[in-house]
């Protein structure tokens, strides 16, 4: 079945460090990919989002390339913040088959000043 | 434009008790999901909604069950809870149109403690 990994964390940075948070995908079709983000004791939120091969998601300084031939979503950041601190899941939603997103296990990036 | 909401936002309960929670979602959306929220098991799914119809089901005991009115609102419900309940439960709200899939927004979510 489909399915998304994503690295272990936690992940320790320095603040202005550049960031990579690996995350690949098996799914069947043509899924769209997803990263979002947690801060404690809230919900997730959207980050970015491709929708087909090729397409780059961006906000906020995080960027995100949807690569078919090697299934990966990898998220970046060139210049990390403390603030950035939280928890980023990745997540597939299948072609065709309604709302259920299927997510990465989370990885939990801590920046320090 | 609002965002989603989920009331409450933190629940008790005792096993064996019964909870509902309750998810309205963003005004225009049709489509809300459920997702189980743990330290062990991470982000599980469900069930979906859409148009008051149960569309998609993730691998849950029937304990757990959900339902959709004609507004869109959503609640599930758990009954006779066990302590593994415990866990945060999150609502997504999405167009839902599966042939032209759209981003889902999610509520703050409802932190679950059976005791």
């Amino acid at each position: 079945g489909d399915s998304v990994t994503q690295m272990e964390g936690p992940v320790t940075l320095s603040e202005e460090a550049f960031l990579t948070i690996n995350c690949t995908y098996t799914a069947t079709g043509y899924p769209s990919l997803f990263w979002y983000v947690q801060y404690p004791g809230e919900g997730l939120q959207l980050l970015l989002k491709a929708t087909k091969a090729d397409d780059k998601g961006s906000n906020k300084g995080f960027e995100a390339t949807y690569r078919k031939e090697t299934t990966s979503f990898h998220l970046e950041k060139g210049s990390v913040q403390v603030s950035d601190s939280a928890v980023y899941f990745c997540a597939l939603l299948p072609y065709n088959q309604g709302g259920k997103l299927i997510f990465g296990q989370g990885t939990e990036l801590s920046v320090k000043p | 434009k609002a965002g989603v909401t989920q009331t409450p936002r933190y629940l008790i309960k005792t096993r064996g008790q019964q909870v509902t929670l309750s998810c309205s979602p963003i005004s225009g959306h049709r489509s809300v999901s459920w997702y189980q929220q743990t330290p062990g098991q991470g982000l599980q799914f469900l069930f979906e909604y859409f148009s008051e119809t149960q569309r998609n089901k993730g691998n849950f005991p029937g304990r757990f069950s959900g339902r959709q009115f004609s507004n869109s609102r959503s609640e599930m419900n758990v009954s006779t809870l066990e302590l593994g309940d415990s866990a945060l439960y999150l609502c997504a709200s999405s167009l839902g149109q599966s042939q032209a899939p759209t981003e889902a927004f999610f509520g703050q979510g409802t932190r679950l403690t059976v005791v």
